[in-house]
């Protein structure tokens, strides 16, 4: 079964750019979305963004001037950069499988998800 | 932006009771939308699609229920494993995608 497992420094200081890795294993990174959620400490899910095999791509509105979602097929990883930072930034960054289907856009399954915590 | 808001925020209930979540969207979603539930340090996981739809492996003790702007999670008699954080989430009309606040169901 897919697994996913999120990678990239815990610690980023104000007004740098956040990055992070996705690793898919047991599947193929072709025929879904693969996307970016993040969630405060103690706070709700929010969407950052998709990208696709081909590297078609689509981002919150709310984070889309700092948000670049990048995929290495021959890898099987997809990769998060989030720039200039702020301490509004720090939240546990979950990587997750979207249904590239219309009218199928589910998240299944998600990683464990990372702590970047903004800060300097 | 459709606006999701979830219900009680915190749900104090005994086991083998059963619990009732609400999921309201600002517009209509039609049926296209998911339940997800979450436990401490742990990944969300996804419980329900297309408003009704168990994923795979979801016990029958969950259900959902709704359409439109008015949605509804049931948990038919709450085991000790089912105490988590349920989300709601439309897919719709997007972008972007976007999560209720979340139902936290703790032990009474």
């Amino acid at each position: 079964q897919v697994q996913l497992q999120e990678s990239g420094p815990g610690l980023v200081k104000p007004s740098e750019t956040l990055s992070l890795i996705c690793t898919v294993s047991g599947g193929s990174i072709s025929s879904y979305y693969w996307s970016w959620i993040r969630q405060p400490p103690g706070k709700g899910l929010e969407w950052i963004g998709y990208i696709d095999d081909s590297g078609s791509t689509n981002y919150n509105p709310s984070l889309k001037s700092r948000v670049t979602i990048s995929v290495d097929t021959s890898k099987n990883h997809f990769s998060l950069k989030l720039s200039s930072v702020t301490a509004a930034d720090t939240a546990v960054y979950h990587c997750a499988r979207l249904g590239a289907v219309i009218l199928t856009n589910w998240f299944d399954p998600w990683g464990q998800g990372t702590l970047v915590t903004v800060s300097s | 932006e459709i606006v999701m808001t979830q219900s009680p925020a915190t749900l104090s209930i005994s086991p083998g009771e059963r619990a009732t979540l609400s999921c309201r969207a600002s517009q209509s979603v039609s049926r296209h939308l998911a339940w997800y539930q979450q436990k401490p340090g742990q990944a969300p996981r996804l419980l329900m699609y297309g408003a009704a739809t168990r994923a795979t492996g979801i016990p029958a003790r969950f259900s959902g229920s709704g359409s439109g702007t008015e949605f509804t999670l049931t948990i038919s008699s709450l085991q000790s494993e089912d105490f988590a954080v349920y989300y709601c989430q439309q897919y719709h009309n997007w972008p972007p995608l976007t999560f209720g606040g979340g139902t936290k169901v703790e032990i009474k």
